[in-house]
């Protein structure tokens, strides 16, 4: 069974922490995503990656950095934790024609 | 830039009635469009998916045409159960290395009562 592991469900960070959520997929696809999940607003693309050590911008990349140094690998940091920040997070990984396959999200709160 | 529009929800249907959830797209060139759905507490899952115009794409009783004309794929489902609570999203991926991100139109939570 194909998998997309997040490390945490839930997180509670306090302003100014330096957060990091990570994202580690099974199946060797190249192409892996940072979204954040908001009521109202859907899914919004943080960062995507498409190869080890390759980055791009996605909507919302303000406040939030990426580390691919490894295929199976990706991992979503948040430099100075702002309570702007508190949200779903939710990491997946695609086959090369699309096809996505999601974590089961990190729900982090910042206070 | 690109760019996804699905009706708004909530919908709230009956068990066994119609259900249809539009989709627009905004794209260049000739994109692959996705339904996907998040059941409650977990992580969003493919439901299908239709890679160029005209094809259909189909699971679990579920329908969905690429029309291109249109710019739609507008989900539908003859009988809908209980068990197909969830929120659906609509998407599109462009073709091509960088630019194969996968974008999302916002979602809509489609709840049905017994």
């Amino acid at each position: 069974d194909v998998k997309v592991t997040q490390s945490s469900r839930y997180l509670v960070k306090r302003t100014g922490e330096k957060v990091f959520l990570e994202c580690v997929q099974d199946m060797d696809h190249e192409n892996m995503f940072w979204y954040r999940q908001d009521p109202g607003l859907g899914l919004r693309l943080i960062y995507f990656s498409y190869d080890v050590k390759m980055k791009q911008k996605g909507d919302i990349p303000e406040g939030y950095s990426v580390s691919r140094e490894k295929k199976e690998r990706f991992s979503l940091i948040l430099e100075s934790a702002s309570t702007n920040q508190t949200s779903m997070y939710l990491c997946a990984s695609s086959t090369a024609q699309g096809k996505a396959f999601f974590g089961q999200g990190t729900r982090l709160t910042v206070v | 830039g690109d760019s996804v529009t699905q009706m708004e929800g909530p919908v709230t249907l009956s068990e066994e009635a119609f259900l249809t959830i539009n989709c627009t797209y905004t794209a260049t060139g000739y994109p692959s469009l996705f339904w996907y759905v998040q059941y409650p507490g977990e992580g969003l899952q493919l439901l299908l998916k239709a890679t160029k115009a005209d094809d259909k794409g189909s699971n679990k009783g579920f329908e969905a045409t690429y029309r291109k004309e249109t710019t739609s794929f507008h989900l539908e489902k003859g009988s809908v159960q209980v068990s197909d609570s969830a929120v659906y999203f609509c998407a599109l991926r462009r073709h091509g290395g960088s630019q194969g991100n996968l974008i999302f139109g916002k979602g809509t939570k489609l709840s049905v009562k017994p």
